[in-house]
């Protein structure tokens, strides 16, 4: 089984600029969650989507959106980027129902704003 | 308080010695817990989950949870160099967010 794929990997993008993510899951998962990683604040959950809709989200701003399509893949966006938003975005795939939430993560895209 | 507390370390043992990793959490409702592996520079790999009182065991990996005390830790035994990494802890609630602990960096020396 093929795993969770993010594209793209690396990204450089300047303040103000906005920049959309995307991710396909595990075949036959029905969850993606979306993670900021940053040396300083560790793992930050964004947001998770079941089914098309958002299920969970996390404390970050308005300029962090998502969304799932009907095949299960996702696109995280960011809009008006700030120098902060500099960080590894990773997206885990888990089947997302009952007690399955043993997520996998993807290779993540490393981003970094000039 | 942080949702998820582990030692960021470094915690450094000896080539074949029991490694020990530790990590409290605050939430009494959580109910599932996990451990990844993540090495530097790749992305985080799930190695262990558990959901009741108890250890289970997994090849050279022991989880433990005690959910009286909101603990969990991640035994590694007969450690070895290629264990070297940064270890997260993880825990769900009822809602299935994942919250994740800082990691604790373990070094394995030969």
């Amino acid at each position: 089984k093929a795993g969770v794929t993010q594209t793209p990997r690396y990204l450089i993008k300047t303040r103000g600029q906005q920049v959309t993510l995307s991710c396909s899951p595990i075949s036959g998962h029905r969850s993606v969650s979306w993670y900021q990683q940053t040396p300083g604040q560790g793992l930050q959950f964004l947001f998770e989507y079941f089914s098309e809709t958002q299920r969970n989200k996390g404390n970050f701003p308005g300029r962090f959106s998502g969304r799932q399509f009907s095949n299960s893949r996702s696109e995280m966006n960011v809009s008006t980027l700030e120098l902060g938003d500099s960080a590894l975005y990773l997206c885990a795939s888990s089947p997302g129902s009952g007690r399955a939430l043993e997520q996998f993560f993807g290779p993540g895209t490393r981003l970094t704003v000039l | 308080q942080k949702e998820v507390e582990q030692n960021s370390g470094p915690l450094s043992v000896p080539e074949g010695a029991i490694a020990s990793l530790n990590c409290t959490y605050s939430d009494r409702g959580s109910q599932s817990f996990f451990w990844y592996r993540q090495y530097s520079g790749k992305s985080p790999e799930l190695i262990m989950f558990i959901y009741s009182n108890g250890d289970k065991e997994d090849g050279r990996f022991t989880a433990q949870l005690n959910k009286a005390s909101q603990y969990v830790s991640l035994l590694i035994r007969d450690s070895q160099p290629s264990d070297s990494a940064t270890y997260l802890c993880a825990v769900a609630g009822n809602t299935g967010k994942l919250i994740f602990g800082q990691g604790t960096t373990l070094q394995v020396k030969p």
